[in-house]
């Protein structure tokens, strides 16, 4: 059974860089007819595409994080990827990857338990 | 502000069905399909509905979806207690070049 498990830095300054890994296990992040995703939810409010990365590298992003987000995929460790520079108080969300099953409607069939992030001076 | 509208809440009593909607433009719903999701707070979102109306394995079939031109719908049937969740639809944007949510609807349980 495919797990996703996301980590990386919970508290952040303004203007820092966010860095998070999102682990998979159970499967190959290498497997054909998926990509990989990240969402996110700022409190109390709803859910928020970030963006999306195939096998092939190529990425689509939100337009409005496109200028501070890079998503990246190390197939050797099995690992996704997710940075957001010059963060702000309104990037504090949970954060969530995925897998986007391309044979699914591009569906995000598995997810990870979310990692909360907050920024704070 | 996401693109795809749905109310804030919706609520019934055991056994009744709740109806949904997802409504957006001819950029997104109107030309791509729809997903639902519920989504219980602190934990993963789990996926409800692809495709606009399929369900994947697991899915008890008390979900459905359906989708007309620039809206979509899911009713939930025989609602129960455990249906007490938030929902959100999903659509790939032409437009944006990127995916959207719904704004959520929090079903409730009378």
């Amino acid at each position: 059974q495919l797990q996703l498990q996301e980590s990386g830095s919970g508290l952040l300054r303004p203007s820092q860089t966010l860095s998070l890994t999102c682990a998979v296990s159970g499967g190959s992040i290498n497997s054909g007819g998926y990509s990989w995703s990240w969402i996110r939810q700022p409190p109390g409010k709803g859910l928020e595409w970030i963006g999306y990365i195939y096998l092939s590298g190529t990425t689509y992003y939100s337009p409005s994080l496109k200028s501070r987000v890079t998503i990246s995929v190390d197939k050797s460790k099995n690992q996704l990827f997710l940075r957001l520079g010059s963060v702000t108080a309104a990037d504090t969300a949970y954060y969530y990857c995925a897998r986007v099953n391309l044979q699914m409607g591009r569906s995000l069939d598995i997810w990870g338990q979310g990692t909360m992030v907050a920024v704070s001076s | 502000q996401s693109v795809l509208t749905q109310p804030p809440s919706a609520s019934g009593t055991p056994g009744q069905r709740v109806t949904i909607s997802c409504s957006g433009s001819t950029s997104n719903i109107g030309s791509n399909t729809i997903k639902w999701y519920q989504h219980f707070p602190g934990t993963a979102p789990k996926l409800l509905i692809y495709s606009d109306d399929q369900r994947p394995s697991g899915v008890p079939d008390r979900f459905s979806g359906s989708k007309s031109g620039t809206s979509a719908s899911l009713a939930i049937s025989g609602l129960q207690s455990e249906d007490e969740a938030d929902y959100y639809c999903e659509a790939w944007d032409d437009s944006l070049n990127g995916s959207v949510f719904g704004t959520g609807t929090k079903v409730t349980v009378l």
